[in-house]
């Protein structure tokens, strides 16, 4: 069965550090997204990204953070200087155009960011 | 601000009885439900969406909407072990395909 895959599943920085988050979406889906998830807290939505570019973005989502599809099937994201409160899980998800826009997401494994 | 509101639990239950997990949510214009499941340190996987109001049946799992009352629920029958998991509830308004989720309720279904 096709799945999002994400790497690495754990990443280590240090406060101020650039990291980048990828993601390899399902192969025929063209809606992609980032969210978080805080420890113990809920799912957050960052930002969406269809046709080459953000469709949304939420509040979280600020100069800090971007967002690329550098060819045919990765999809990253990168936090250009990271802050103790980035610490979370990071998932990606992606959907297909699907019938009727039920908007069926389906998520990766995530990427653990630890920031020291 | 779109609240999706669910209690964190833990709900306890015995193997083999139904447990029933409930979310409210603020926007009357939301037009699709989900249920998500989510083990301990693992990513949310779907096992239900719902559009319409009414029971929405898949195996163990049932769905229940009622928009008027800006409710919706999972009925998970026969409950297993390897149910325990915290269950999210997202929502998804008519203009927008961001889902909002709740903060999800934790499920224990203890043998």
């Amino acid at each position: 069965e096709p799945e999002v895959t994400q790497t690495p599943s754990h990443q280590v920085t240090q406060m101020g550090q650039e990291v980048i988050l990828r993601c390899v979406p399902i192969s025929n889906h063209l809606y992609f997204y980032w969210y978080r998830q805080i420890l113990g807290q809920k799912v957050e939505f960052l930002v969406s990204f269809y046709n080459n570019e953000i469709s949304e973005k939420s509040e979280i989502f600020d100069d800090q953070f971007s967002v690329e599809r550098p060819d045919g099937s990765n999809f990253t994201l990168k936090i250009r200087s990271t802050k103790l409160e980035d610490s979370a899980m990071y998932f990606c998800a992606s959907r297909h155009p699907g019938q009727l826009g039920k908007n069926i997401q389906y998520f990766g494994a995530g990427t653990r960011l630890s920031v020291l | 601000q779109k609240e999706v509101e669910q209690n964190s639990g833990p709900l306890s239950v015995p193997e083999g009885a139904i447990a029933s997990l409930n979310c409210t949510y603020s926007d009357r214009g939301s037009q699709s439900f989900f249920w998500y499941r989510q083990y301990s340190g693992k990513s949310p996987e779907l096992i239900m969406s719902i559009y319409s109001n009414g029971d929405k049946e898949d195996g163990r799992f049932t769905a229940q909407l009622n928009k008027a009352s800006q409710y919706v629920s999972l009925l998970i029958r026969d409950s297993q072990p390897s149910d325990s998991a915290t269950y999210l509830c997202a929502v998804k308004a008519g203009g927008s395909y961001i889902p909002t989720f709740g903060r999800g309720t934790s499920l224990i279904v203890h043998p």
